[in-house]
């Protein structure tokens, strides 16, 4: 069964202490693994697309890389403006032209000051 | 900017109401979503739909409906709402074609059946 699983479920950091999160993922034919971050009670904003093993994205503190059965989001020196829930997504194999996408339970972190 | 909206960020309804969810996008986007998002469930897919007038199932669609008339519009249908429907409602949307494309969430709708 095509899944995808996200741990920690929730990550408590002080601010400054980088730490990882973890998206593995069990689908034949990866498309692309998505990352997003979601604020309390609004709607994910995507974040990075990365299309296979080997490849990195970055975005002020954030890394996302990619191997060919999980993917780490790397946060470097958190501040607390970076607490929320991160979700990690991929395509659907199978998915045509729809789109579809599968979605773990998503990480949610805290950092402290 | 993509922009998706939703009609509504907090909505208050009763059992038994038909209630009626609208996204709207401005980017000319084929492909359009429904999810619900429940504490510990996570995102789960109710419908979908690929082109105007086309829709398809996704993973939840007991309980709910759909209608794509104009393609920049995908409205969500409870046909008679019940409390296990309580929940945050979300729309996306992406491109349709046969590269990988993101999807475009909307702000949410938090529905509160009573």
């Amino acid at each position: 069964e095509d899944q995808v699983t996200q741990s920690p479920e929730a990550l408590r950091l002080q601010e400054g202490e980088s730490s990882s999160l973890n998206c593995s993922y069990t689908v034949s034919g990866l498309r692309g693994l998505f990352w997003y971050r979601q604020d309390p009670g609004k709607g994910p904003e995507f974040l990075f697309t990365l299309y296979s093993a080997g490849e990195e994205k970055e975005k002020e503190r954030l890394k996302a890389t990619l191997t060919k059965k999980e993917s780490f989001l790397h946060i470097t020196a958190p501040k607390p403006e970076d607490s929320a829930t991160y979700l990690c997504a991929v395509q659907a194999p199978g998915s045509g032209n729809t789109g579809k996408l599968i979605f773990g339970q998503g990480t949610t972190l805290q950092v402290k000051p | 900017d993509v922009k998706v909206t939703q009609s509504s960020r907090y909505l208050v309804k009763r059992t038994g109401e038909k209630v009626f969810l609208e996204c709207v996008q401005d980017m000319d986007h084929e492909n359009m979503f429904w999810y619900r998002q429940d504490p510990g469930l996570g995102l789960r897919l109710i419908y979908f739909s690929y082109d105007v007038k086309m829709k398809e199932k996704g993973d939840i669609p007991e309980g709910y409906s759909v209608s794509r008339e104009k393609k920049e519009r995908f409205s969500l249908i409870l046909e008679s709402a019940s409390t296990n429907q309580t929940s945050m409602y979300l729309c996306a949307s992406s491109p349709h074609g046969q590269g990988t494309y993101e999807q475009y969430f909307g702000p949410g709708t938090r529905l509160t059946v009573t």
